[in-house]
């Protein structure tokens, strides 16, 4: 089965700062990757996904994330966080070929100081 | 908004009570999810429906029941819960049943069972 690490719990960055979440994912093929965000009271919001082609792969609100095969990572980035980017962050993975199930990361909660 | 809702938002019960909860999607999709949400804990798959059928059960305890009557809604039906079920319920769905399909999650009912 596929499995997701999200090693990273609390992450605080200043607002202006650039940010890089990370994501280790375990999974022998190529998986189907995944960034959700969820705002304190929301549900999860996906970001962006990676199926296949280009690795680097552009979100909403300025995100990106890459796929790295070789270090079977996928971080998420943005050049210059804002106040509003303060929320949990989910990277989640699932299997290609038919149905199979997303499996999710323990999240990282980013924190935004003036 | 993600056109996903779920009512209540907050939820109150003791151990013999019997609560449903509801989640209803607007987007013309055909899956839909219950997810539990714990603390430090990765997102917890529960229940599955495709076309209103149950197509998973992730060995979720009998005191949870779900009920699907039409691909717009799904209950989760409450009866005799522990302590240790206190957490956020969310509710999603996807065009279809698939590990490539972004998921629209609801906002999710907090559950505190005394």
């Amino acid at each position: 089965a596929q499995s997701v690490t999200q090693p990273d719990i609390h992450i605080t960055v200043s607002e202006g700062a650039s940010l890089e979440l990370r994501c280790n994912y375990s999974y022998g093929a190529t998986p189907y990757l995944f960034w959700y965000v969820q705002s304190p009271g929301q549900g999860l919001q996906l970001l962006l996904k990676y199926f296949s082609g280009d690795t680097l792969v552009q979100g909403i609100k300025g995100f990106e994330a890459e796929f790295k095969r070789s270090q079977s990572s996928f971080n998420l980035r943005k050049p210059s966080v804002h106040w509003s980017d303060a929320a949990e962050y989910f990277c989640a993975v699932g299997r290609s070929g038919g149905y199979q199930k997303v499996t999710f990361g323990t999240g990282t909660k980013l924190q935004v100081i003036p | 908004e993600t056109g996903v809702t779920q009512t209540p938002r907050h939820l109150v019960m003791g151990m013999t009570n019997k609560k449903s909860l509801k989640c209803e999607q607007h987007l013309g999709h055909n899956a839909m999810y219950w997810y539990k949400q714990s603390a430090k804990k990765p997102l917890e798959l529960m229940f599955v429906y495709n076309f209103k059928e149950q197509t998973e059960n992730n060995s979720v305890p009998s005191r949870f029941s779900p009920e699907c009557p039409n691909s717009s809604h799904l209950f989760l039906h409450l009866h005799t819960l522990q302590p240790e079920d206190s957490a956020l319920y969310l509710c999603a769905s996807s065009p279809e049943r698939g590990s490539q399909e972004t998921q629209y999650f609801g906002p999710g009912t907090r559950l505190l069972v005394l």
